[in-house]
């Protein structure tokens, strides 16, 4: 049973440009967050997707958005990147209709470096 | 703010039991306490979720006193492999409208 799978590992952009970021939820999840986690912090909260729709957002500008597809895949798009949005990019994946305490199964990360 | 408060760092030896500490004061009534293990470079991976009194599985043992104020984390005989940050939350299961605020977490650093 395949876990959560990211792509890619690692990416190397520089200011202003635009990243796509790609999550593939472990089997029989149906939701995904994405989180931001800079080097020595905690992960922060962007955004999640429930049947394809952002069902909520943490305290992130609208550089950063998302799309979940049928197959509960999902993307993270930050666009004009800033130095400030090199981190490890995590998505996490649950079931159902359960709140965000409800059991999270975390993917290896993307890590973005902007320069 | 984060609703939970954890030491920044502890330090341990090889086949020491480690017990790791959360204070949750405002924790509510529905909530629930989850712990997760996070590696360099990788995602948090859950530990252990419990809401009241002991909760044990083959990693870990989780302890909830009665007013549920804090919850221990307990690592038995760990190893060096255990060095990794673990952080504290609370929240919800069924709440779909709040967001877990993680902290920093607790750097554990074990020592040959």
């Amino acid at each position: 049973d395949a876990g959560v799978t990211q792509s890619p590992t690692h990416l190397i952009k520089t200011r202003g440009q635009q990243v796509t970021l790609r999550c593939s939820p472990k089997s029989g999840h149906d939701t995904v967050s994405w989180y931001q986690q800079a080097l020595g912090q905690g992960p922060q909260f962007i955004f999640q997707y429930y049947e394809e729709e952002e069902r909520q957002r943490g305290n992130f500008p609208d550089r950063f958005s998302g799309h979940q597809f049928p197959n509960y895949s999902s993307e993270l798009n930050v666009n004009a990147l800033l130095l400030g949005d090199s981190a490890l990019y995590l998505c996490a994946s649950s079931w159902g209709t359960g709140g965000f305490a409800d059991t999270q199964y975390f993917g290896p990360g993307t890590r973005l470096t902007v320069l | 703010l984060a609703k939970t408060t954890q030491p920044i760092s502890m330090d341990s030896y090889e086949g020491q039991e480690v017990n790791i500490t959360c204070s949750h004061n405002n924790i509510a009534t529905n909530d629930y306490i989850t712990w997760y293990q996070q590696f360099p470079s990788q995602g948090p991976r859950f530990i252990i979720q419990g809401y009241k009194t002991k909760v044990t599985n083959e990693v870990a043992s989780l302890f909830i006193p009665a007013d549920r104020k804090s919850s221990t984390l307990s690592l038995p005989r760990v190893s060096l492999s255990d060095t990794a940050v673990y952080y504290c939350l609370v929240g919800d299961l069924e709440d779909s409208n709040y967001q877990l605020i993680w902290g920093a977490g607790t750097k554990l650093i074990i020592k040959p």
